[in-house]
């Protein structure tokens, strides 16, 4: 069974950093692009950054580019995300997700909530 | 960056009723085109990728279409189930984008 696990939301200042992860499970990691998605408070979901199967490629939404760096273990089958310089915009659960076929969202985790208030 | 739209932002219809949902992209996608459902208080699932292919799993009701810059989705006779909100995305390059929703519920 493929499950993906985010982690380490949690409450922070403006300007502040956190660093989530997503521990994946059930498929082979290496074989996947991997990418994460965030949701505002009552918002719709907003894409925020893609890496490639062997880290060589990354993408990011323009308004997190230079604060955010998508990463991921292929040795420990899990994806991360390092989000500096925190917003209160950035305020959103975030989702990690598995890319197929260059870009369908197949599997989704439960998200983890980032809460970015002074 | 291709900017996507949906219409409507919302709809009530009546259970039985058939619902169609539109996306345009801001250029052309060809098929590189998914749509999600994502209810209330519940994680995204895929219900159409490439623009007319339904997920394993997901009920016949569902349907897609299009290419280039217009796609439709289309539920043939809405269920109570079926209250939720409705994202396409596109993916015709490396960076994705998801349209606004398009929120639905039963009269």
């Amino acid at each position: 069974e493929v499950q993906l696990v985010e982690s380490g939301g949690g409450l922070v200042r403006p300007g502040g950093s956190l660093r989530l992860s997503c521990a994946t499970s059930g498929f082979t990691f290496t074989w996947f692009w991997m990418t994460w998605v965030r949701q505002a408070p009552g918002q719709g979901l907003e894409w925020v950054a893609n890496i490639k199967q062997d880290g060589s490629e990354k993408y990011y939404v323009d308004s997190v580019k230079g604060r955010f760096t998508i990463t991921r273990d292929n040795a420990k089958d899990s994806l991360h995300l390092q989000m500096n310089s925190l917003r209160v915009e950035d305020t959103a659960v975030y989702y990690c997700a598995r890319v197929v076929r260059s870009g369908v969202l197949d599997y989704w985790g439960q998200g983890t909530l980032v809460a970015v208030s002074s | 960056d291709i900017q996507m739209t949906q219409s409507p932002s919302s709809l009530s219809a009546s259970a039985g009723d058939r619902v169609t949902i539109t996306c345009q992209a801001s250029q052309d996608i060809t098929d590189y085109l998914n749509w999600y459902q994502q209810k209330p208080g519940k994680v995204p699932k895929l219900l159409i990728y490439d623009a007319s292919n339904v997920e394993i799993g997901v009920p016949s009701r569902f349907s897609g279409s299009g290419s280039g810059t217009d796609f439709t989705l289309t539920i043939s006779s809405l269920q109570p189930e079926d209250i939720a909100t409705y994202y396409c995305q596109q993916y015709e390059n490396p960076s994705f984008t998801f349209g606004p929703g398009t929120k639905v519920d039963i009269k």
